[in-house]
């Protein structure tokens, strides 16, 4: 099973800024097999991201992502209100179990 | 507009079996895409448990497998999952979820419901 590591566990930013979350496969996905997820409190997990770079249906164009093999990145170019929430990475490159990653939780600082 | 709904028992006692349904409605399930459940403990974090064709094919996550059952109703549109012997450790809000067409990754989610598991 492959494990991924997000990180850091808890990111403190204010309005405006960039904000970059890692997530590391234990090992290779394949070259794009990667989507990121948003979870606000109370709320189902909304897809933002898939093969690792493409925006799902209606994401802004302030969130991007990147990477390939083992390591990933989501940046959220310039943070508004309704960005704070958990996101997680989910790797779909192998055979089941499609895993997910712990999860990074971005605050308001 | 595709819609899932999750519905079942919100507690269930240890050793005994958990089941739920998901409503789908807005599109055929008969028409394709995998249908799945997603599984989030309290504060923590997803846990993908296995996903069903229209067909009755699966993919089931190997550490549940053996406890797991999905099964699809075509002609009313659900599908649903059993989760026998239950623990505590199963505790948690179940999603149900629609497989992308493009890879096993999921794009459209019920708003979840809460599993207890207690005597």
């Amino acid at each position: 099973e492959i494990v991924l590591t997000q990180s850091p566990g808890t990111l403190s930013l204010s309005l405006g800024e960039r904000a970059t979350l890692s997530c590391r496969a234990s090992q290779s996905v394949g070259s794009s097999y990667l989507a990121w997820y948003q979870q606000k409190p109370g709320q189902a997990p909304r897809l933002l991201i898939y093969g690792a770079s493409s925006r799902a249906t209606g994401i802004p164009d302030r969130f991007s992502g990147s990477g390939s093999g083992t390591d990933f990145t989501l940046t959220i170019s310039r943070l508004e209100p309704e960005d704070f929430a958990v996101y997680y990475c989910q790797q779909y490159g192998s055979s089941p179990p499609y895993s997910f990653g712990q999860g990074t939780k971005l605050e308001i600082k | 507009q595709v819609q899932l709904q999750e519905s079942g028992p919100g507690l269930v006692k240890p050793s005994e079996t958990l089941s739920l349904t998901c409503a789908v409605s807005g599109y055929f399930i008969s028409s394709g895409y995998y249908w799945g459940w997603i599984r989030q403990p309290p504060g923590k974090g997803l846990e993908w448990i296995g996903s069903i064709y229209h067909s009755g094919s699966t993919y089931y996550n190997p550490s549940l497998k053996s406890r797991v059952t999905m099964s699809v109703d075509t002609s009313k549109n659900q599908f649903s999952l059993k989760l026998s012997s239950v623990t505590a450790a199963d505790t948690a809000v179940y999603y149900c979820a629609k497989r992308s067409g493009y890879g096993w990754y999921f794009d459209l989610w019920g708003r979840g419901t809460l599993v207890t598991v207690s005597s």
